[in-house]
């Protein structure tokens, strides 16, 4: 069955500073796609980030890269350059497109507050 | 496209009561979904639909919950019979069912149950 498992209930970073948001997850299929979302106070679901099991790079867009190590299944995000409105809830999630389930799934996310 | 779009925003209501929900995916999107997500926890996959087929239901969705998508564009989410613990965010999504193809989500219905 798929999991997505994100261990830090809550994290502080000081402005301008880069942080890493952790991302496990467990899939017995080889293919599959990993996504990142950001939440903000307002409530809104941001799209920030894809990686596919099969991709070669560690995806990147913008600020945003994505740490994916496969063998250890882990899909860590980077922010670099933190900014105050970086603050959020941040959401991994999962989908396995080939299994008779192919729906995403959400981790439990983690609260990223920005100090000034 | 203006998105995907829900209705109504915020619902109140009396336990035992039913309700709907109304989400309008992005036009060319054949996947939508239903989350639920209650503060400070991730979005609780429901149900998800491919066109107008009804792929999976969460084993944790009780049976007074029903979801719809009657010509494969707009869907409907009902609960029957609401219980306080019913009162959660309800957010619909949808999106192409390629692999790379990321969900767009709906500001949501925050289901108040008093």
């Amino acid at each position: 069955a798929q999991k997505i498992t994100q261990t830090q209930p809550g994290m502080f970073v000081q402005e301008k500073e880069a942080v890493t948001l952790d991302c496990t997850y467990d899939t017995s299929d080889p293919s599959y796609g990993l996504f990142w979302y950001k939440q903000p106070s307002s409530g809104e679901m941001i799209f920030l980030i894809y990686q596919g099991s099969y991709d070669q790079q560690n995806a990147t867009e913008g600020r945003y890269s994505l740490n994916f190590q496969k063998a250890r299944k882990s899909a860590n995000l980077v922010i670099s350059a933190s900014q105050l409105g970086d603050s959020a809830m941040y959401f991994c999630a999962m989908r396995e497109p080939y299994s008779s389930a192919s729906k995403i799934i959400f981790g439990s996310g983690t609260r990223l507050s920005i100090r000034p | 496209d203006t998105g995907v779009s829900q209705d109504p925003r915020h619902k109140i209501t009396k336990r035992g009561q039913n309700v709907t929900f109304r989400c309008d995916p992005i036009s060319e999107h054949n996947r939508l979904y239903w989350y639920r997500q209650t503060l400070g926890q991730g979005p609780e996959f429901l149900t998800y639909f491919q066109n107008e087929a009804q792929l999976e239901k969460s084993r944790l969705l009780s049976d007074r919950f029903s979801a719809e998508r009657p010509k494969g564009s707009f869907s409907t989410l009902e609960i029957q019979r609401t219980e306080q613990g019913d009162s959660a965010m309800y957010l619909c999504a949808s999106s192409l069912e390629q692999v790379h193809s990321e969900a767009f989500f709906g500001q949501g219905t925050r289901l108040t149950v008093v």
